[in-house]
């Protein structure tokens, strides 16, 4: 079964700093790998996914990751925080197939200070 | 992209009352949808698979019963909470996959936070 692993529930940036979310995935095949923002009390949006083609992705708000397969890998990054960015991410993985549920990581709260 | 609305976005319930929730895909088809359920600083668990025209497919350890799902149309699934009690108290999300070139995609509606009194 796939599972995925975000080290790290909490996060604490400077405006202004890197921002980095760890995302490890455990499967014997990659999957398609997704991460998504959550604001309180609201749905998820989706910041960006990587299914085949360039590992290095970018995504929405400056955001952008890049899959490594021999590390198991998604992680999540963006050059410079803003107090805007401050929310929930949760990364998740679907089977390579179409129309699959989505799993999901428990979560890392990002916090930006002034 | 493609719209998932889910109604409504809160609800209050006297415990052992039941409540409905629907999840409607917009602008597209979906023959599948997946509802989640989120507690407070948690992740999102999928409970249950919805099917068009056939029962839906549970997670080990949801209560079918309790859980009502229903996926009447291509475009309509609805989850009733079966008397409710307190600790059903959550946030509930629905998601349908893409279709074509979304189909690698998944919509997520609002979501509806439920807390039952």
């Amino acid at each position: 079964a796939q599972s995925v692993t975000q080290l790290g529930s909490h996060v604490s940036v400077s405006e202004g700093a890197l921002v980095l979310l760890r995302c490890n995935y455990s499967s014997s095949v990659p999957p398609y790998l997704f991460w998504y923002v959550q604001y309180p009390n609201q749905g998820l949006q989706l910041l960006l996914k990587y299914t085949t083609g360039a590992t290095l992705v970018k995504g929405i708000n400056g955001f952008e990751a890049e899959f490594k397969k021999s590390e198991t890998s998604f992680h999540l990054t963006k050059p410079s925080a803003h107090m805007s960015d401050a929310a929930e991410y949760f990364c998740a993985v679907s089977e390579r197939q179409a129309g699959t549920a989505l799993i999901f990581g428990k979560g890392t709260t990002l916090s930006v200070s002034s | 992209g493609a719209v998932v609305s889910q109604h409504p976005s809160r609800v209050i319930c006297k415990s052992g009352t039941s409540v409905k929730i629907e999840c409607r895909s917009l602008d597209f088809q979906a023959t599948t949808m997946f509802w989640y359920r989120q507690f407070p600083k948690q992740s999102l668990m999928l409970m249950a698979t919805s099917n068009e025209g056939s029962k839906a497919t549970y997670e080990q350890g949801v209560e079918k019963d309790k859980f009502l799902i229903n996926h009447a149309s291509l475009t309509l699934s609805t989850l009733t909470v079966t008397s409710a009690h307190p600790e059903d108290s959550s946030f509930y999300i629905c998601s349908a996959p893409g279709q074509g070139p979304w189909g690698t995609e998944a919509f997520f509606g609002q979501g509806t936070r439920l807390t039952v009194v």
